[in-house]
């Protein structure tokens, strides 16, 4: 089984709507991030959580939402979706480290979202 | 403002061959350097991940080396295989919790 796992992978919707796109992960890793890829942009951090009780925006996090419900969810909302929000969304985890080396990042398969 | 450049966009080799992958940064003050391959409609799977204070890193047929001085990664990949056909990303982590990604060469090894 994956260790972290994203759902829907698909989503079609219209401009206006309210989409949430899931996140879990069996790592035990308490960092958790969202990324969104769009081509020729490379992957941009929307949002990341160190643990439960904290949550930080990233580079691109206007329009987005989160919500961190366990050490093992994370999910992010598109309270209305507008068709430029339409990209490959990956979530990933890493390792809390007590140095300053930092963990390997783990992604998920991605979601592919459209809005028209 | 960090950048990460990679280059070439896209390789095309024919089976067997050694290649190196290029990713330059414009801030030396960076915690780790990961790199990635992403085979299509699929996610980000972790290659090699190198700290501030390594010089490389290696995993079977692949090495990646890391110049903090000059800005520079290499990912060599010796006896390149078909099955080596993928994009391939670097990420620069430059601070607690922000990774900088380029946008990726695309290999494609030719049987």
């Amino acid at each position: 089984d994956a260790d972290v796992t994203q759902t829907p992978r698909n989503r079609i919707t219209k401009t206006g709507k309210r989409i949430m796109l899931e996140c879990s992960q069996t790592k035990g890793h308490d960092r958790m991030y969202w990324y969104r890829q769009d081509p020729g942009l490379g992957l941009r951090l929307i949002y990341y959580s160190f643990d439960v009780k904290d949550i930080n925006k990233g580079e691109i996090s206007d329009g987005y939402s989160v919500s961190r419900q366990a050490q093992a969810k994370f999910s992010l909302s598109l309270e209305s979706a507008i068709p430029n929000q339409t990209a490959l969304y990956f979530c990933a985890t890493s390792e809390h480290t007590r140095d300053k080396t930092m963990g390997e990042q783990f992604f998920g398969p991605g979601t592919r979202l459209t809005v028209l | 403002k960090q950048e990460v450049t990679q280059i070439p966009a896209a390789l095309s080799v024919p089976e067997g061959e050694n290649l190196v992958l290029n990713c330059s940064f414009t801030d030396s003050a960076i915690y780790n350097l990961q790199w990635f391959r992403q085979d299509p409609g699929k996610g980000l799977t972790s290659l090699l991940l190198i700290q501030s204070s390594q010089r490389e890193q290696t995993s079977g047929r692949l090495n990646a080396s890391l110049d903090k001085s000059s800005g520079r990664s290499t990912l060599y990949i010796a006896a390149s295989q078909p099955g080596d056909s993928a994009t391939y990303l670097c990420a620069v982590r430059y601070n607690f919790n922000k990774f900088y990604f380029g946008s990726g060469t695309k290999l494609n090894v030719k049987p």
